[in-house]
């Protein structure tokens, strides 16, 4: 079945560069996210990418997406105390006639003023 | 345009009590799914609605119900509450195509404490 990898913590300084890792099994996936949860919320949309697409920026996010290794990144520039949350990677099931995502068990962000 | 609204935001229930969750999607959105949140679990499909039919589901116990109405909105009922279920639970919504850049919203979650 599908399953999505990612390691549950990264600390960084504030004003640096945020890579966050995520793997996946599903080889059929279409669409790849990241979502955002800060505490008591719920998940915000942060971007997405094409499986056929190996890189897409938008503003201060960059995914990098590695289909061969089936490797996804997320790299926040210049990361601000107010990135400080949970992210989460997932990929869109891809079977028939329906629409669920699978995700992984996200990254916790630190940033350090 | 408005979010997806989730009532209530808390709940506190205790064993073997039933429970209903409502989710409101965004104005347009036909497709409905609700995922559960525990720590130990992380995020888990529960199932999909999409023009009132049940479309897909997770691999949940029978006490996990839904259904949706005519104009979107959803409810998700849980039965013979356990310790277990205490969790905060998603409702997203999307306009439902399966393919293309189709992309779930999420509302901010209701938060069910069994005791």
């Amino acid at each position: 079945g599908e399953d999505v990898e990612q390691s549950l913590f990264l600390s960084v300084r504030e004003g640096d560069s945020s890579v966050i890792n995520c793997t996946y099994t599903d080889s059929s996936s279409t669409y790849l996210y990241w979502y955002k949860q800060e505490p008591g919320a719920g998940l915000q949309l942060l971007t997405y990418i094409f499986s056929n697409m190996d890189m897409k920026q938008d503003q201060r996010l960059t995914v990098l997406l590695n289909k061969k290794d089936k490797h996804l990144s997320l790299r926040i520039a210049d990361t601000q105390t107010g990135d400080s949350a949970i992210y989460f990677c997932a990929e869109k099931y891809s079977g028939a006639g329906s629409y669920q995502l699978t995700f992984g068990k996200g990254t916790k962000l630190s940033v350090i003023p | 345009k408005a979010g997806v609204t989730q009532t209530p935001r808390y709940l506190i229930k205790t064993r073997g009590q039933q429970v209903t969750l409502s989710c409101s999607p965004i104005s347009g959105h036909r497709s409905v799914s609700w995922y559960q949140q525990t720590p130990g679990q992380g995020l888990q499909f529960l199932f999909e609605y999409f023009s009132e039919t049940q479309r897909n589901k997770g691999n949940f116990p029978g006490r996990f119900s839904g259904r949706q109405f005519s104009n979107s909105r959803s409810e998700m009922n849980v039965s013979t509450l356990e310790l277990g279920d205490s969790a905060l639970y998603l409702c997203a919504s999307s306009l439902g195509a399966t393919g293309g850049t189709d992309t779930q919203y999420f509302g901010p979650g209701t938060r069910l404490t069994v005791l």
